[in-house]
């Protein structure tokens, strides 16, 4: 009964080449986000959508792009990987439960390592 | 933007005792205030939360109290066990936007 599914759950990939994370949810929520957490430190949200509008955080890096292409998928992909981008990367749902109250649900996490 | 500031960054308490962790934040702006426990390796798991209308919640072990006004928030866990053991995050949320405070490591010794 997984909920917010993330594959692949570990994934290796060289300097330079490009990756691509994907994020499931069986929720029909709303809205998807796309968080990158490194060891001992919060999540920090890179972008998320409302529907299909893209909203991108003032300080996410021109490296990492997203695409929704319906209400159950979102892609993280990451396009010149660098050894600063190893990290675990977090998607997230929610849907409005009342006036500003957005409850998030996060998948298990990807763990992107950069050789 | 919202800026979240959470204290301590590390907590040692003994099974059986209280541990409590405090927020503030800069935005009158954000309404939403959820708590995640954070095991290692694992997703951050929502915990309890708070909206901007109720000054306390309680949920067996776990209570949250707000204070609007000195923009501040603290979780309050009693008779810790050691399964308590994890990071803490407070975030603080406006139209689905978390914020997140940089965490407080909770260690409970047996």
């Amino acid at each position: 009964d997984a909920m917010v599914i993330q594959n692949p759950r570990y994934q290796v990939t060289q300097f330079g080449k490009p990756v691509t994370l994907s994020c499931s949810q069986t929720l029909n929520h709303n809205v998807m986000y796309w968080y990158q957490q490194k060891s001992s430190q919060a999540p920090k949200l890179l972008f998320h959508y409302y529907d299909k509008d893209f909203n991108n955080e003032a300080d996410t890096p021109d490296n990492f792009q997203s695409r929704r292409p319906n209400t159950s998928f979102c892609f993280l992909d990451i396009r010149s990987p660098g050894l600063g981008d190893a990290a675990m990367y977090l998607c997230a749902t929610s849907r409005p439960l009342g006036v500003g109250h957005y409850e998030q649900y996060f998948g298990p996490g990807t763990r992107l390592t950069v050789t | 933007g919202e800026n979240v500031e959470q204290h301590p960054s590390t907590l040692s308490v003994q099974e059986g005792d209280s541990a409590v962790i405090k927020c503030t934040y800069s935005d009158s702006a954000s309404n939403y205030f959820p708590w995640y426990k954070q095991e290692l390796g694992k997703r951050p798991q929502l915990i309890i939360d708070i909206r901007s209308n109720v000054g306390e919640k309680k949920d067996q072990r776990i209570a949250v109290t707000l204070n609007k006004t000195a923009k501040h928030f603290s979780l309050h866990i009693t008779e810790t066990q050691p399964e308590d053991s994890a990071v803490y995050f407070c975030a603080a949320s406006s139209w689905g936007k978390l914020q997140f405070g940089a965490g407080t490591q909770v260690v409970v010794t047996p």
